[in-house]
Formats: C-alpha cells, structure tokens, sequence
C-alpha cells in the first residue's frame, strides 16, 4: 500500500542555519504532496502542498519540490529561526476516491538561539 | 486557508462517563470528515472516515460502539467517547475535507486533550 517515509528526529539546528528535512512516498498513481506542522499541544496545520510532479510547495519560507523520479518532497528552508520550532509531518493523498491522508511519522525541529 | 475547530479543547472527566467531542468547519462544507487519536510524540493514528449522512467507517482496531461518530451536517461531526475509561486519555484530533478528491486538502483541527481519571 502507500507509504511515507521522513527521516528520524528529533533534528536541532542552530538559528538561520540551513533546514532539510526528508520525505519519500511509495504510491501507486499520482499522489498530491503535503506538509503538515504541528506546534505544541496544537493540532495540524498545513504548511504547503504540491499536486502533480516538478510542482513547488512554498510558504513563511519553506519550500518543497514534488520528485516523482525520486519518489520524494524534501522539506527545505534557508534559514530557520526558533518559532520553527515544531513537529513536522510529510503526508500523501492518493487521489483514488474518498482516502484519508498517509503519514509519515513525523519530525520534531528544535531550533535554539 | 479554510478553518476548523474542535470543542472542547480540554476536557477532564471520570471514568465510565460519556464524553461528546465537537468538530466543525467554520467556512467551508465538509464532505467528509477524519477523526484521529495522537498519543505524546507520535504520529496521527486515524480512527474512523465520516461522510455526511452515513455511517462512518472505522478503521481496524476501533471500537465503534465505543467511539460514536456522527455526521449530521455538512458542517458538524462528533465523537463521543462512550464509558470512557484511562486508557482512552488521549489527544483527539479532527479533520475535514471540502470533496471527496484526494487533490483537496484536509483541514485540521485545534485537537481536544482528554484526560480521564
């Protein structure tokens, strides 16, 4: 069935330093792309999406190129800063009738000053 | 972007109680509607599929006379956690989609914090 995989965390980065966070997909079709962050003791918001292959996801900075050749939708952002900080989730819809979205596990950023 | 809220946000009750969770898209009409359940540094677990005047779906695993869901408007669904007991503790998230085309995007919730003792 269909997948998401990102990398582990929890990830700890340093204010402005370079953010990838990665996400690969097994789906069959032609899936749309999402990030979802996740603030403490909140619940989900969407942070970008992408629909169809070589499509960018951009939002507050962060950007995301759906891959089909690699099968991936690496979260990025240039400069990360400490209200980043959050757990992020990478996620698939199938866009095959009435299917939930498929998660990945989800990473947790820290960004300290 | 579309918004959704879920009431209560935190709730705190006895166990065997009933507790009814209210999950509403403010801007949009939903057809359909997830439920999910997160437990502390863990990823989304989804619960059950509802769509507006029909029973919801449950995913294996998800007692469905224990965790009640109903769709009655486009722009209302609930969970109630029937005879809830600790282990049901939990964050219960909710989220709703305009269509039933996977290219639409789910909304999320706030979540509702449930604490039963």
């Amino acid at each position: 069935g269909d997948s998401v995989t990102q990398m582990e965390g929890p990830v700890t980065l340093s204010e402005e330093a370079f953010l990838t966070i990665n996400c690969t997909y097994t789906a069959t079709g032609y899936p749309s792309l999402f990030w979802y962050v996740q603030y403490p003791g909140e619940g989900l918001q969407l942070l970008l999406k992408a629909t169809k292959a070589d499509d960018k996801g951009s939002n507050k900075g962060f950007e995301a190129t759906y891959r089909k050749e690699t099968t991936s939708f690496h979260l990025e952002k240039g400069s990360v800063q400490v209200s980043d900080s959050a757990v992020y989730f990478c996620a698939l819809s199938p866009n095959s009738g009435n299917t939930p979205l498929v998660f990945g596990k989800g990473t947790r950023l820290s960004v300290i000053a | 972007g579309a918004v959704v809220s879920q009431h209560p946000s935190r709730v705190i009750c006895k166990s065997g109680t009933s507790v009814k969770i209210e999950c509403r898209s403010l801007d949009f009409q939903a057809t359909t509607m997830f439920w999910y359940r997160q437990f502390p540094k863990q990823s989304l677990m989804l619960m059950a599929t509802s769509n507006e005047g029909s029973k919801a779906t449950y995913e294996q695993g998800v007692e469905k006379d224990k965790f009640l869901i109903n769709h009655a408007s486009l722009t209302l669904s609930t969970l109630t956690v029937t005879s809830a007991h600790p282990e049901d503790s939990s964050f219960y998230i909710c989220s709703a989609r305009a269509g039933q085309d996977g290219t639409d995007t789910q909304y999320f919730g706030p979540g509702t914090r449930l604490t039963v003792l």
